[in-house]
Parts: structure tokens; sequence; C-alpha cells
């Protein structure tokens, strides 16, 4: 059974700085992992996909790879901002379990001060 | 263009009542997925649509939660005879394609449900 782990749980940073969200997944047997972005009270919104045969996707200040092998994932965030501050969430996308379920990480909490 | 909608954002519920979670994916999307976040966790698969034809149902928790979409569009997640557990945000998503591991899924603000 796919599990998704995310690391840290939560972080507080100063504004400026770069920074690195960990995502482990004991499966690696998937199609797909997905980032996500969630605002208190809000839906999710997709940041990156990153398909099984790809290594890394980049958009914006935003940098996330794919080691499959090894079942990690990481978000990098470059000169992060106070409007980061947010809950990110990986999620895997398995082949296994069902039709196209998600399988999500509960979440890193960002909270970027000025 | 529209984005997936919910409603009602917020549903308040005294324990042993019905509910009705509405949701309108995006217009010519396939695929509807519903999961349930719980406070300080990640979403949790309920169940998949493609089209009208309900192909997963293996994450409702029990026989009080029923999803249907008749006409392939809009969506409802019904629970019956809701408990103080069924408390939690119920987010719809949608993806325009059925293949599966290519899909981008892309969700709704949520709904979200407090049983008193």
């Amino acid at each position: 059974k796919q599990e998704v782990t995310q690391i840290p749980a939560a972080l507080s940073v100063p504004e400026g700085e770069n920074l690195v969200l960990n995502c482990s997944f004991t499966d690696s047997a998937i199609y797909n992992l997905q980032w996500f972005r969630q605002d208190p009270g809000k839906g999710l919104t997709s940041l990156l996909l990153i398909q099984s045969s790809q290594r890394e996707q980049t958009s914006g200040r935003l940098n996330a790879s794919l080691d499959k092998s090894s079942g990690r994932s990481t978000l990098y965030i470059a000169a992060s901002q106070p409007g980061d501050s947010a809950t990110y969430l990986c999620a895997a996308f398995p082949f296994s379990g069902g039709y196209n379920k998600l399988i999500f990480g509960a979440g890193t909490r960002l909270a970027v001060h000025p | 263009g529209a984005g997936v909608s919910q409603s009602p954002r917020y549903k308040v519920a005294k324990r042993g009542q019905d509910v009705a979670l509405r949701c309108d994916p995006i217009s010519g999307h396939v695929s509807l997925f519903w999961y349930q976040q719980a406070l300080g966790q990640g979403p949790e698969f309920l169940t998949y649509f493609q089209n009208e034809a309900q192909l997963d149902k293996s994450g409702l928790p029990s026989d009080r939660f029923f999803a249907e979409r008749p006409e392939g569009s809009v969506s409802t997640l019904k629970i019956q005879r809701t408990q103080q557990e069924d408390s939690a945000v119920y987010l719809c998503a949608s993806s325009p394609m059925a293949r599966r591991g290519y899909n981008e899924q892309f969700f709704g603000p949520g709904t979200r449900l407090t049983v008193l």
C-alpha cells in the first residue's frame, strides 16, 4: 500500500530564504507525482506535476525533483516571500490501487515572515 | 474559464441529519473525484467517476455515503444520518482525460462540513 510522508510538518522562515520541502513515498511504482498548495479555507492549487519519466519540473521560483528509485521528491522554493505562506501537499499517483486516485501526504505548513 | 465549483461552502448539520454536497466540474472534464480532508491531514480518496459511471468507490467510509453523477457533469455527494466523525472538508476535483497516470486533477474550494 502506497504511503506518502512529508517532512517537516511545519516550517517558519524569514523572507528571502531558499527552502526545501521533502516528500517520500513507499512504492516507486507511480505514474507521476504532483505538488499542490493549499491556503487556509481554500481548495488545492496545482503547482507542478512530474511524470515518472521526468526528473524535475520548474515553474518560476519553484523547482520540483523526482527520484523514483529512492522514493523521494523535493520542492525547492527560491527567495521565499510572505505570499508563499500556505500548506504544501505532495501526492503520488500509484500504478495500483484503483482508478486515478491520488495518495496525499499530510502536508508541510510554511510560514514566511517579513 | 471557470474552475471547479462546490456548494455549499460551509454546512453545519445536527447529528443524524442527511446532507447533500454539490460539485460542478470544469466543463467537458471526463473524470471527477471526491476526497475527504480531515483537519491537519491530506485529502483521502472517496470515489471516482468517468462520465456518469462510478468506477471506483473503494474510499467511501460506510454505506451512509453515496455519490452520483447522472448526466456526466454535476456530481452530488450525499451523507445519510451524519455522525460527528463525518466532520471534514469535502473536496471535488475534475480532470480532462480518463487515461490513467497522465491527467492533472483540478480541485474545487471544498465544502466544510461540521456535524454537531
